[in-house]
């Protein structure tokens, strides 16, 4: 069965400063992986989907890379700003169990100003 | 949003009742999700839908039962509600044209406490 591990589970930066979230997946038989961020007491909204065959997505200054083959993403921040406080979670689509997303618990990011 | 709505919001039960949570789409989207977020676990999907009448399970579907009986509605049901089924539940859907390549987009959640 997938794993997916977020590390760290809570980051604190001052407001300006360039961030990395980690996300990692046992097993690289995978569809695509994808970053969401999570308000609290909200739903999920979707940032960046990677195919497996790609390297990396932008969107703004979010940008996703994906290393398949050792089983890792990064999610880079650039120029964070308080309102980009939020969780942020990755999800694996597995070739096996194709309906299945797999989710990993989330980095708890704080932008102080 | 993606057109998702999840009803109620929030909602609080005895054990042993039964509840259904309903989620509503406006798009016409094929294939709809039910999940549960609980702490440390992350989101765990519980059952879903790739058409009408058309349901399959998920990793954590023990204890719950969904149906779908037109385009837009999912429903998901506790039969007989139980201290463990305490969790936010989450529904998503994929677009027209489903595969397994799209994203998945996410209502804003149906806070259900079992007392």
């Amino acid at each position: 069965k997938q794993e997916v591990t977020q590390i760290p589970a809570a980051l604190s930066v001052p407001e300006g400063e360039n961030l990395v979230l980690n996300c990692s997946f046992t097993d690289s038989a995978i569809y695509n992986l994808q970053w969401f961020r999570q308000d609290p007491g909200k739903g999920l909204t979707s940032l960046l989907l990677i195919q497996s065959s790609q390297r990396e997505q932008t969107s703004g200054r979010l940008n996703a890379s994906l290393d398949k083959s050792s089983g890792r993403s990064t999610l880079y921040i650039a120029a964070s700003q308080p309102g980009d406080s939020a969780t942020y979670l990755c999800a694996v689509r597995s070739q096996t169990g194709a309906n299945n997303l797999f989710f990993g618990t989330g980095t708890r990011l704080t932008v102080i100003p | 949003d993606a057109g998702i709505t999840q009803s109620p919001r929030h909602k609080v039960t005895e054990t042993g009742t039964p509840v259904t949570l309903r989620c509503h789409q406006t798009e016409n989207h094929r294939y709809m999700y039910w999940y549960r977020q609980d702490p440390g676990h992350g989101l765990r999907l519980i059952h879903y839908s790739y058409g009408v009448k058309d349901t399959d399970k998920g990793e954590v579907s023990d204890g719950y039962s969904v149906s779908r009986s037109k385009t837009e509605d999912f429903l998901l049901t506790l039969e007989s509600a139980t201290s463990s089924q305490t969790s936010v539940y989450f529904c998503a859907i994929s677009p027209i044209g489903d595969t397994i390549y799209y994203e998945q987009y996410f209502g804003p959640g149906t806070r259900l406490t079992v007392t």
